[in-house]
């Protein structure tokens, strides 16, 4: 089975443009989170989805959004882009919502605002 | 925010030798987990602890934890030059499975 797939691996925005990125998650996962990775730091929480409703989010501006489909996939935009929006961006997927279950991640979308 | 601090940030030391890192925390937890990455890609989990258990293992890994003192801690045993990455505790702070990291210890295991 194919694991969390993100696409695309990097991506290059100027300041002011709008990005979205994509994930797929484990196939049976229902649950799909994205983490914001700033470099030398920890993954920071951004939000999290289950069944295609907002069940979490983190201390992020309105700036940031994102969405659910009915195949679980989920998408993760961010409007008018600020250089410190330059990060890791990290999918996970899991089962579903428990607190002991585990996150699968995927490889990350670097974006770089410039 | 981060709910965790680790420590040491950076740790090198030699192939077989085991390697310890720490990790605190500031809330109260239902579990608490530890994830590897390497070279800034996805994170992989490694083990899961939950707060009414004092110890774990899992092959070379051996974790701990203190819910009193808010802290666990992450034994890697005879390292291998394959076990260089950065390990993160992370908690559920938020409820759920919506973690919180902390900011990682950076391991270097030199063959």
């Amino acid at each position: 089975d194919a694991g969390v797939t993100q696409s695309p691996t990097h991506l290059i925005k100027t300041r002011g443009q709008h990005v979205t990125l994509r994930c797929s998650p484990i196939s049976g996962h229902k649950s799909v989170s994205w983490y914001q990775q700033v470099l030398g730091q920890g993954p920071q929480f951004i939000f999290q989805y289950y069944e295609k409703e907002e069940r979490g989010r983190g201390n992020f501006p309105d700036r940031f959004s994102a969405r659910q489909f009915p195949n679980y996939s989920s998408e993760l935009n961010v409007n008018a882009l600020l250089l410190g929006d330059s990060a890791l961006y990290l999918c996970a997927s899991s089962l579903g919502l428990l607190t002991n279950e585990k996150l699968f991640f995927g490889s990350g979308t670097q974006l770089s605002v410039l | 925010s981060q709910q965790g601090e680790e420590d040491p940030q950076a740790l090198s030391i030699q192939e077989g030798e085991n390697a310890t890192m720490n990790c605190s925390y500031k809330t109260s937890i239902n579990n608490l987990q530890w994830y590897r990455q390497n070279s800034g890609r996805g994170l992989v989990h490694l083990i899961l602890i939950r707060s009414n258990e004092r110890e774990k293992h899992s092959g070379r890994l051996r974790v701990t934890l203190d819910t009193s003192k808010k802290s666990s801690s992450l034994l890697i045993t005879a390292s291998r030059a394959a076990d260089t990455a950065s390990y993160f505790c992370a908690t559920d702070e938020n409820a759920g499975n919506m973690l919180t990291f902390g900011g990682g210890t950076r391991l270097m295991v030199k063959p």
